[in-house]
């Protein structure tokens, strides 16, 4: 069976700090990978999606950056947290064809100071 | 106005009652999800549907592609269900745009 990974859980960082966060998949091949926000008190927001390793696609402009290493590999990163990359971050992954359901991630709750 | 809406934002009930969660697009879409997501933020896909009606134990989702609405059903509710429902449209190449969250509560 499929799993997904992500970690840390939770993370505190100041204001200017670099970030990394990681996001594997178990159990499949080629996924399509997913990078999702969801900032308090408002919906979840698409922010990079890949079909294959090192294809990456940016849905908003913002200070952040997705980079896909291995096939079921995903990261998300900064090089200077901003206040307003607070949020609740989730990676998913859905089967690379068709019209597929999409399975998420527990989540990491990030907090900048 | 957001390009997926849902109503009501909040839904409070009594145990047993019958519970509708509606949710209006104006892009169009290949198809519609369903997610529930628990008070600890963890996300579970409950549906996805491109016509018709699918049922999965208590939970019934619906859409009308002509009139760009989907409901999401809850028979017999219970204290557990309690969560935030979210509808998501995709509209093409699986990028999801999502409503902004029914949360329900179930009272016992």
């Amino acid at each position: 069976s499929q799993t997904i990974h992500q970690w840390p859980a939770t993370l505190v960082q100041p204001v200017g700090s670099p970030l990394s966060l990681e996001c594997t998949v178990e159990g499949t091949s080629n996924p399509n990978l997913y990078w999702y926000r969801q900032a308090a008190g408002r919906g979840l927001q698409l922010l990079f999606y890949s079909v294959g390793i090192g294809q990456i696609s940016s849905e908003v402009p913002q200070n952040l950056s997705a980079s896909r290493p291995q096939d079921r590999q995903f990261i998300l990163s900064s090089k200077k947290l901003l206040l307003s990359d607070s949020g609740f971050y989730l990676c998913a992954w859905s089967v690379a064809w068709g019209i597929e359901t999409q399975y998420f991630g527990p989540g990491t709750r990030l907090l900048v100071l | 106005k957001n390009e997926v809406e849902q109503s009501p934002q909040n839904l409070t009930a009594q145990e047993g009652e019958f519970i509708t969660i509606n949710c209006s697009y104006s892009v169009g879409i290949s198809a519609l999800h369903w997610l529930q997501q628990h008070p600890g933020g963890g996300i579970v896909s409950l549906f996805m549907l491109s016509s018709g009606k699918k049922k999965h134990g208590r939970l019934i989702a619906t859409i009308n592609i002509q009139e760009k609405h989907s409901s999401l059903h809850i028979t017999a509710s219970h204290p557990r269900d309690s969560a935030v429902y979210i509808c998501a449209a995709d509209g093409g190449a699986q990028k999801l745009v999502f409503g902004q969250g029914t949360r329900l509560t179930i009272n016992p």
